[in-house]
């Protein structure tokens, strides 16, 4: 199957600074990436749909000035989490597709964000 | 939004026993897949359903897709420890993106 990498794993933070999120597919151009938040024993939360070259869509209620998205070429996604606060601290994982519509989407392994 | 409802929310067995989740909407869905995913990592696809009535066959767990593409279910045979984990189900939208909707998810233990 198609493998996405993200990095980091784990990330520790002050409050007031910025994060940066990479989310990578390794073996397959992604049209398309997706950035999910989860909270423990939670489902996941879709957070923003990241297309290449254009500006990502954002769900209602996420600040995209919080959650900066940048999908700069066909097999990388960022995600910066801007002035961060301990509320921002969650589990940040993104998915990618190789295609629109039906297409699977693959999952990268996730980020633990802590803000101390 | 097309909601997912998934059910039980947790289910505790002794290994060698069977178990079935349960997927729900009163949407219909253009695909619908399962992922496992275990504590501090992300899901992991485990089968992805497409036509309604749908049954497919991974070792021990079949997955079945309704008639009406509104609902699924996973069964798992004499379930073992390796099967522990957050079972999720996630539903194709119709938008172009094909975004995933997903369900709340079953905290499946077993225990040996």
């Amino acid at each position: 199957g198609a493998v996405v990498s993200q990095h980091p794993s784990r990330v520790i933070c002050k409050s007031g600074t910025s994060v940066k999120i990479e989310c990578r597919s390794l073996d397959f151009q992604a049209t398309t990436m997706f950035w999910y938040r989860q909270f423990p024993k939670q489902s996941l939360m879709l957070m923003a749909t990241s297309n290449e070259g254009s500006k990502a869509t954002y769900e209602q209620g996420v600040e995209k000035d919080k959650f900066l998205i940048n999908h700069a070429s066909l097999t990388l996604s960022t995600l910066t989490v801007t002035s961060a606060h301990p509320e921002d601290s969650s589990f940040y994982i993104c998915s990618a597709k190789t295609g629109f519509r039906d297409t699977e989407a693959f999952f990268g392994q996730g980020t633990r964000l802590t803000v101390v | 939004t097309q909601l997912l409802e998934q059910s039980p929310q947790f289910l505790s067995i002794q290994e060698g026993e069977n178990l079935t989740v349960y997927c729900n909407s009163s949407s219909v869905f253009s695909s619908l897949q399962w992922y496992r995913q275990e504590p501090g990592e992300g899901p992991v696809l485990l089968v992805t359903v497409v036509t309604g009535g749908e049954v497919k066959k991974l070792k021990r767990l079949t997955f079945q897709f309704g008639d009406a593409r509104k609902d699924s279910s996973l069964h798992i045979t004499a379930a073992q420890p390796g099967d522990t984990g957050l079972y999720l189900c996630a539903g194709g939208t119709t938008d172009s993106w094909g975004k995933l909707q997903f369900g709340a998810g079953t905290q499946v233990v077993v225990t040996p």
